[in-house]
């Protein structure tokens, strides 16, 4: 019953290096997503997938990028970090649309050094 | 843009009494709406929604109640418990889910 798996669960990274948030999801979701949370702000949606092989961008996509080759996986790409990218992120997944709600990873808590 | 706002970053109530957590919205678009919550070091989980086309939707002892006119919904807990102690998101969909900023409680026993 492992749901939404998000790993690493911490990470530091130096400014200009490049890294991959991993996240899996083993109730056989179709819509998957990946939200970041600033310090007093809401979830913004970076990016998100509807099925395997379909991307969209979000709200805050820059920066950043993701792949969709299974319909567990959905990683999403960081490259030539910088401080701004310091922040929670959170992958989710959905059966549908976002109506019934969406199941969310215990996050992954990054800093830019 | 803020499409949904929760102006209250903080609630306290005594253990028993009720909690309400408010929250405003701009878009009229929004079709449905969600409340989540959130334990420190874990994903928000969702707790309750409603349509655009109701008014109230209770569960337990949870009810969210929308104001369309006002775009306005609101969260209401009943009796408070400690274990509700945590972060509550607003959440609003159309294409997108865009969500408050979340608003602490605290239950005090």
């Amino acid at each position: 019953n492992a749901g939404v798996t998000q790993t690493p669960k911490f990470r530091i990274l130096k400014i200009g290096q490049s890294m991959t948030l991993q996240c899996t999801q083993d109730m056989n979701h179709n819509y998957m997503y990946w939200y970041r949370q600033d310090p007093g702000m809401g979830l913004k949606l970076i990016y998100y997938s509807v099925g395997a092989g379909i991307t969209d961008k979000g709200e805050v996509p820059n920066g950043y990028n993701v792949s969709r080759s299974t319909t567990e996986d959905f990683p999403l790409r960081l490259e030539l970090a910088a401080p701004s990218q310091t922040s929670v992120y959170f992958c989710a997944s959905s059966y549908s649309d976002s109506n019934y709600g969406y199941t969310f990873g215990s996050g992954t808590r990054l800093t830019v050094v | 843009d803020q499409q949904v706002k929760q102006n209250s970053p903080s609630l306290s109530v005594q253990e028993g009494r009720i909690s309400i957590l408010n929250c405003d919205y701009t878009n009229s678009m929004f079709d449905y709406f969600l409340w989540y919550k959130k334990y420190p070091a874990e994903g928000p989980t969702f707790l309750i929604s409603i349509s655009s086309i109701k008014d109230k939707n209770e569960d337990g002892r949870f009810t969210v109640f929308l104001n369309k006119s006002a775009k306005h919904l609101s969260l209401h807990i009943v009796p408070s418990q400690p274990g509700d102690s945590a972060v509550y998101f607003c959440a609003a969909s159309y294409n997108d889910m865009r969500f408050g900023a979340g608003t602490r409680l605290t239950v005090k026993p």
